[in-house]
């Protein structure tokens, strides 16, 4: 089974309009984080935002927010205030803390092309 | 940036040849993870080394190997190339074995033909 999933191939948002990117996970392990990717076509990975499982609060970076529900493991990334520059590629991915996991081993959804426009 | 180098930027070989990438890792770090990202997909965890050994090992054949040396410096090796193997290859440097914040490189595109 996938252990994230991006259901959202692509989305397309008008400037100064908020989004939505959709990522659910599966993981039986209590303890984990997920993380959120920007990827821009020059390839490089760029961290977003954090949040770990035992987190009460939702994360929030800037104009960057992550809506954790637990209960449905969905980790949506939302984010306010779009910018042409925001354009790229998101990943959502996983890490496990269970004991004999590789630390630091990330597992990454398929992505989802965010197109900004004018 | 990150800190993190790679090199080269970009590389084609053939069929059946032999390659290896190298990446330089953040300074203060002792952790490279190297991931194998295929056109449209997610990057795929290849292999993990902590103060220079294996410390991890995705879905991989034995063809991949790595290196890491006394700096911390990583390198990938790909041997008897396939066509499959035309991706584009990320390393990421952390602190603690991974127990940290992990940075990515730029990235090597391999083409094989």
């Amino acid at each position: 089974a996938q252990k994230i999933t991006q259901t959202q191939p692509g989305m397309f948002v008008q400037e100064k309009e908020a989004v939505t990117l959709d990522c659910t996970y599966d993981t039986s392990d209590p303890s984990y984080g997920l993380f959120w990717y920007k990827q821009p076509s020059s390839g490089e990975m760029i961290f977003l935002i954090y949040q770990g499982s035992y987190d009460q609060q939702n994360a929030t970076e800037g104009r960057y927010s992550l809506n954790f529900q637990k209960a449905r493991k969905s980790a949506n990334l939302v984010i306010s205030a779009s910018q042409l520059g925001d354009s790229a590629m998101y990943f959502c991915a996983m890490r496990e803390y269970a004991r004999g996991s590789t630390l630091g081993r990330l597992y990454f959804g398929r992505g989802t092309q965010l197109t900004v426009w004018p | 940036e990150t800190g993190v180098t790679q090199s080269p930027t970009h590389l084609i070989k053939t069929r059946g040849q032999q390659v290896t990438l190298r990446c330089s890792s953040q300074s203060g770090h002792n952790t490279v993870s190297w991931y194998q990202q295929a056109l449209g997909q997610g990057p795929q965890f290849i292999f993990q080394y902590y103060r220079e050994e294996e410390n991890g090992r995705g879905n991989f054949p034995p063809r991949f190997s790595g290196l890491q040396f006394p700096n911390y410096s990583s390198e990938l090796n790909v041997n008897a190339l396939e066509l499959d193997d035309s991706a584009l290859y990320l390393c990421a440097s952390s602190q603690q074995g991974g127990d940290y914040e992990q940075y990515f490189g730029p990235g090597t595109r391999l083409t094989v033909t």
